[in-house]
């Protein structure tokens, strides 16, 4: 079983809406959570990271985290073409660690 | 200039030819890691180094080898090097310090192992 699940997608929004991009985990030990965009063929880079329970925002994008359901969520608002990417849901295999664990990306396409 | 560096950025190789590929940073972070992306498989973690002195096997270490030559420099080599290696290939590094672990990527290295 895997210990990050996202669902590959493609997810397709059109521009202007609410994308909605969401990710389950296994390890009830896990304390923080990465989102990272990853357009094709570039490095992923960091978007949000968050380690509390509920919602932490930053401009457009929202990332949620629900420890009890085990999910973390990250709601991109007033989706843009350039928002079109691969996003990678991460986190640590084992509190202080430093080891992530990937789960294989969601695809999102945003629609002019 | 870019704080995590990889060379070379494309490789392309013969079967059981022995390449490396080599990692260096700026941001001053004790910990380094490799990793390869597949498509559909996401990022799997080949070894990582939280010191000089501190090498781990990730959970797809078999067929290769690093070395930490300095807190800057973490080298991925592949001995033998066979198909089924081509892979995307990141280095990513992380500060320990603070809530959390995250991690900053290098642009990557493309291999292709014929």
């Amino acid at each position: 079983q895997k210990e990050v699940e996202q669902n590959s997608g493609p997810l397709s929004v059109p521009e202007g809406a609410i994308a909605s991009l969401n990710c389950t985990y296994s390890d009830r030990g896990s304390q923080s959570f990465f989102w990272y965009r990853q357009y094709s063929g570039k490095s992923p880079e960091l978007i949000m990271s968050i380690y509390s329970n509920g919602d932490k925002e930053d401009g457009r994008f929202t990332a949620q985290l629900n420890k009890a359901s085990q999910y973390v969520s990250l709601l991109i608002r007033d989706s843009q073409p350039s928002d079109s990417a691969t996003y990678l849901c991460a986190g640590p295999i084992s509190s202080n660690t430093g080891k992530l664990i990937f789960g294989q990306g969601t695809t999102l396409q945003v629609k002019p | 200039d870019a704080d995590v560096t990889q060379t070379p950025r494309n490789r392309i190789t013969k079967t059981g030819k022995r390449i490396m590929l080599e990692c260096s940073q700026t941001k001053g972070h004790d910990r380094m890691y490799w990793y390869r992306q597949d498509p559909g498989l996401g990022l799997r973690l080949i070894y990582y180094s939280f010191d000089v002195k501190d090498i781990n096997k990730g959970e797809i270490s078999d067929g290769y080898s690093v070395s930490r030559q300095a807190q800057a420099k973490f080298s991925l080599s592949l001995e033998s090097a066979i198909p089924n290696q081509t892979a995307l290939y990141f280095c990513a590094t992380s500060d320990a310090t603070g809530e959390g672990e995250t991690q900053y990527f290098g642009p990557g290295t493309r291999l292709l192992v014929l």
